[in-house]
């Protein structure tokens, strides 16, 4: 296992586009979260699955943003019409279930241009 | 609301000791995290504690009080890698998410 796998890595994008985004956890891990991220900040977070099912979406996620985890695997996050102020950092990160010890594992990322 | 503060910038000597401060206050608690993260990277995980006092991993220790929402990561033996930016995270008691603060950048000079 080669850890938190994120594609792309790099998205440029008209607005009003749609984008979607993947990320393949590490096999063991149950829990699955996207943050996102500005130039400055911390990651901001978005949502979380805790195998196919999405527990927990963030009240700053609009609805033109959705995520699936169909099989309890791989997640996708969409964005529909998207806007200039979508440009971020989109990461993901899996976890084991139980106590946090060992940290939640990040993929790379995926950096969104929206021009 | 959750808070969560560190300075935001620091500057310390190749070789030398730094330590980041970090300060919470949030609605709940389940442990606090430091994870490191160089330029146009992901995250990278460094510490975690859960109970008082300080938890030491090679170069890197961690100490937290939660009585005074504190907590602290100290980096010894500075080198040029260590150049980036640490951020601090709390996991809350009934969520999973963690809430961030925005990050400590630490710049290393020869």
């Amino acid at each position: 296992d080669t850890g938190v796998s994120q594609n792309p890595r790099h998205k440029i994008t008209k607005r009003g586009q749609n984008v979607t985004f993947r990320c393949d956890p590490i096999s063991e891990h149950n829990r699955l979260y996207w943050y996102r991220q500005t130039l400055g900040q911390g990651p901001e977070f978005l949502t979380y699955f805790q195998n196919e099912a999405q527990l927990e979406k963030s009240r700053l996620l609009s609805d033109r943003f959705s995520a699936e985890r169909p099989k309890g695997s791989f997640s996708t996050l969409e964005i529909q019409r998207t806007e200039q102020g979508d440009s971020a950092m989109y990461l993901c990160a899996s976890s084991p279930t139980g106590p946090a010890g060992d940290g939640y594992t990040f993929g790379s990322g995926t950096r969104l241009t929206v021009v | 609301g959750q808070n969560i503060d560190q300075p935001t910038e620091m500057t310390a000597t190749e070789g030398a000791i730094v330590q980041i401060n970090c300060t919470y206050q949030t609605s709940g608690f389940n442990g606090l995290f430091w994870y490191q993260q160089h330029a146009g990277e992901a995250p990278t995980f460094l510490s975690y504690n859960v109970l008082d006092g300080l938890e030491e991993k090679g170069r890197f220790s961690s100490f937290l009080s939660r009585s005074k929402g504190y907590s602290y990561l100290l980096l010894k033996e500075l080198q040029m890698k260590d150049s980036a930016s640490y951020l601090c995270a709390v996991r809350l008691d009934s969520n999973y998410q963690l809430i961030w603060g925005a990050g400590t950048k630490l710049i290393i000079k020869p």
